[in-house]
């Protein structure tokens, strides 16, 4: 069975810096997409960024990339230039690129950032 | 910027009650999900639907829930007889198509059941 974890329940990080949240996943499959998505306060899912695990480049959006090992099967989220509004909970997700469209949650990072 | 919308955003009710959460998917979007975040754990996974039926649930997906599209926009979580452990946040989500797109999240339903 695909599981997911992320083994730092809380990280706190200074506006401006950078800070990277650790998740690795266990699949036997070689085809599937990884996510992360933001929850902040309002506790809406919004999703922040996708990597296709085919693809050996890692995906960036804006402020944030990746870092995709498929091999050790992690999959790190790096946030440059930290804002304060990036003050949530981060989700690491997990979907087999097959029929189902599941997605598997970490247990989610909980991320303060300070003035 | 079509958005997935869910009501309502807060729902107490009394154990052995039923309950019906109600979601509008983004309306170009054919498969629809349901997922459940009780307090402080992560979110898991209940169901999906496509062309009118389940197409993948959970185990935690059991008798007493059951799922519908009672009309062309609307896409309906019912639980039959709530118990204290279903308070949870549920949200609906809806994608274009499987595999890897993106799923589009709504912005849930706070459920305490009393």
């Amino acid at each position: 069975a695909q599981t997911v974890t992320q083994s730092q329940p809380e990280m706190s990080v200074q506006e401006a810096e950078t800070v990277t949240l650790s998740c690795t996943y266990d699949t036997s499959e070689n085809n599937y997409y990884l996510f992360w998505y933001k929850q902040p306060p309002s506790r809406q899912m919004i999703l922040v960024i996708r990597q296709e695990a085919y693809k050996q480049q890692n995906a960036t959006e804006n402020r944030f990339s990746v870092n995709f090992q498929k091999a050790a099967k992690s999959f790190s989220l790096k946030i440059s230039d930290s804002q304060l509004g990036d003050t949530a909970m981060y989700f690491c997700a997990y979907v087999y690129g097959g029929a189902t469209n599941k997605l598997i949650f970490g247990t989610g990072t909980l991320l303060a950032v300070q003035p | 910027e079509p958005e997935v919308t869910q009501t309502p955003s807060h729902q107490v009710t009394q154990m052995g009650q039923e309950v019906i959460l109600r979601c509008v998917p983004i309306s170009n979007h054919l498969y629809f999900y349901w997922y459940r975040q009780i307090l402080g754990q992560k979110v898991e996974f209940l169901v999906s639907f496509y062309n009118n039926e389940i197409s993948e649930k959970s185990e935690i997906f059991d008798d007493q829930f059951s799922v519908e599209r009672p009309d062309g926009s609307n896409f309906t979580l019912k639980i039959r007889s709530t118990k204290l452990e279903d308070s949870a946040m549920y949200f609906c989500a809806s994608s274009d198509r499987t595999g890897g797109n993106e799923q589009y999240f709504g912005p849930g339903t706070r459920l305490t059941v009393t």
